[in-house]
């Protein structure tokens, strides 16, 4: 069972250019999630889809787009990289919260470097 | 708009003490869950405890409890017992419940446990 699945794990990006971190999930989750984890400031919501079809913005959604190509997949593209999106990058996934035992699964995270 | 503050950055225990994380949050929402999740250096989120908003009784697993306090909007952690294996960051999260399925973070306290 494999869960969550991000990559990649490691990318170094010079400024200005354009890359899509890629997301799936096995677990037929309806809701998925991006957030980016930056010293301090614990992990922030760029943007989640609560269901195919749908997406919206969290709280750091300037510079960032996405697009929930279908149920399993939830791609995450910057498309110009700037040195202030260095970070680490997660995904998750979960069940639709009106079920017993809701619980957010994360993938392995992406950590990215701007140049 | 939902927010969750966690006001320790970082707290320290001695093993096989008793320790309790803070957290507080904001929303106008009825029904909602709330969670604390580990990250140890590995940076994998590991749910540690959920609790559902209409449930009165505070969740408890093993050495893990919260004391949930729904009028003051306060979701604190203890935990019991203290190990090594606890030491890590911890996040505490809320999640709407149906709807727009949004789950936001906190900053998050580092957990250090002493031998």
């Amino acid at each position: 069972n494999a869960g969550v699945t991000q990559t990649p794990k490691f990318q170094v990006l010079k400024t200005g250019q354009s890359m899509t971190l890629q997301c799936a999930q096995d677990m037929n989750h309806n809701s998925m999630y991006w957030y980016r984890q930056d010293p301090g400031m614990g992990l922030r919501l760029i943007y989640y889809s609560a269901s195919e079809g749908t997406t919206d913005k969290g709280e750091v959604p300037n510079g960032y787009n996405v697009s929930r190509l279908n149920k399993r997949e939830f791609s995450l593209r910057l498309e110009s990289a700037a040195p202030s999106q260095t970070s680490v990058y997660f995904c998750a996934s979960s069940a639709p919260s009106w079920g017993k035992n809701t619980e957010a699964f994360f993938g392995q995270g992406t950590r990215l470097t701007v140049v | 708009a939902q927010t969750v503050t966690q006001s320790q950055p970082e707290m320290s225990v001695q093993e096989a003490e008793t320790v309790t994380l803070s957290c507080t949050y904001d929303t106008s929402e009825s029904d909602y869950y709330l969670f604390w999740y580990k990250q140890p250096p590995s940076r994998q989120m590991i749910l540690v405890i959920r609790q559902e908003a209409y449930k009165q009784q505070n969740a408890t697993e093993n050495r893990f409890s919260v004391n949930f306090q729904k009028a003051a909007k306060s979701f604190s952690l203890k935990i019991s017992d203290s190990q090594l294996g606890d030491a890590a960051m911890y996040f505490c999260a809320f999640q709407t419940q149906g709807g727009s399925e949004k789950l936001v973070f906190g900053k998050g306290t580092k957990l250090t446990v002493n031998p």
